[in-house]
């Protein structure tokens, strides 16, 4: 069966500051691998994905993330938070090898870019 | 604008009442399916649907109900809503499966079930 981990609920960071929202998987095959973010009220959004390819993944809103194999993990990261940032990030994994269809996901991270 | 429609947005219903949350997209995707979403528990399947006439269970059917005559409707049913219901819902589409694809979301129905 597949996972996802975020094993921070909360990551507070000030602006202008370096931000980093951790996520680690677990798959049988080599993962899909997405990040959304919601804000208050609001549906989940695309920020970028992993299928193949560079490890380093560029999305939207200045966001990026690597895939690291060996660590089964795929951190999102900017280099300069901004306190619109704020919001809760997701992490989502899928296993292309397997039978099942769905999407998982992690807990959840709620960011907080201090001002 | 491309984009995938929930109603209503805020329901409070009764124990017991049964209730239908409406979903739409207009993207003319073959997949749909129903999350919720609960405080430390992040989103979990319901019910996913890979084409009209075609749905399965996610990993939490229990006490819901859905139906895919159309390909851009797939509507969420609880016949005897329950406490432990009340959540938040989301309705999702993409492209043929989900194999590498964007999966695009409702904005959410907060349901309250007293």
């Amino acid at each position: 069966a597949q996972s996802v981990a975020q094993p921070e609920d909360q990551v507070n960071v000030a602006e202008g500051n370096p931000l980093t929202v951790k996520c680690t998987y677990s798959v049988s095959g080599n993962p899909y691998l997405f990040w959304y973010v919601q804000y208050p009220n609001r549906g989940l959004q695309f920020l970028l994905k992993y299928i193949t390819g560079d490890n380093l993944v560029k999305g939207s809103y200045g966001f990026e993330a690597e895939f690291n194999k060996s660590q089964t993990s795929f951190h999102l990261k900017k280099p300069s938070a901004l306190v619109s940032d704020s919001a809760l990030y997701f992490c989502a994994v899928r296993d292309p090898s397997g039978s099942a269809r769905q999407l998982t996901f992690g807990s959840g991270t709620q960011l907080t870019v201090l001002p | 604008e491309a984009q995938v429609t929930q109603n209503p947005r805020y329901l409070i219903t009764v124990t017991g009442k049964k209730l239908t949350v409406t979903c739409s997209q207009n993207m003319n995707h073959e997949y749909m399916s129903w999350y919720r979403q609960d405080p430390g528990l992040g989103l979990r399947q319901i019910y996913y649907s890979m084409n009209v006439e075609v749905t399965d269970k996610g990993d939490v059917p229990e006490g819901y109900k859905v139906s895919r005559k159309e390909k851009r409707n797939f509507p969420l049913i609880l016949e005897s809503p329950s406490p432990n219901q009340t959540s938040l819902y989301f309705c999702a589409s993409s492209l043929q499966g989900i194999v590498g694809n964007t999966i695009y979301f409702g904005e959410g129905s907060w349901l309250t079930v007293v």
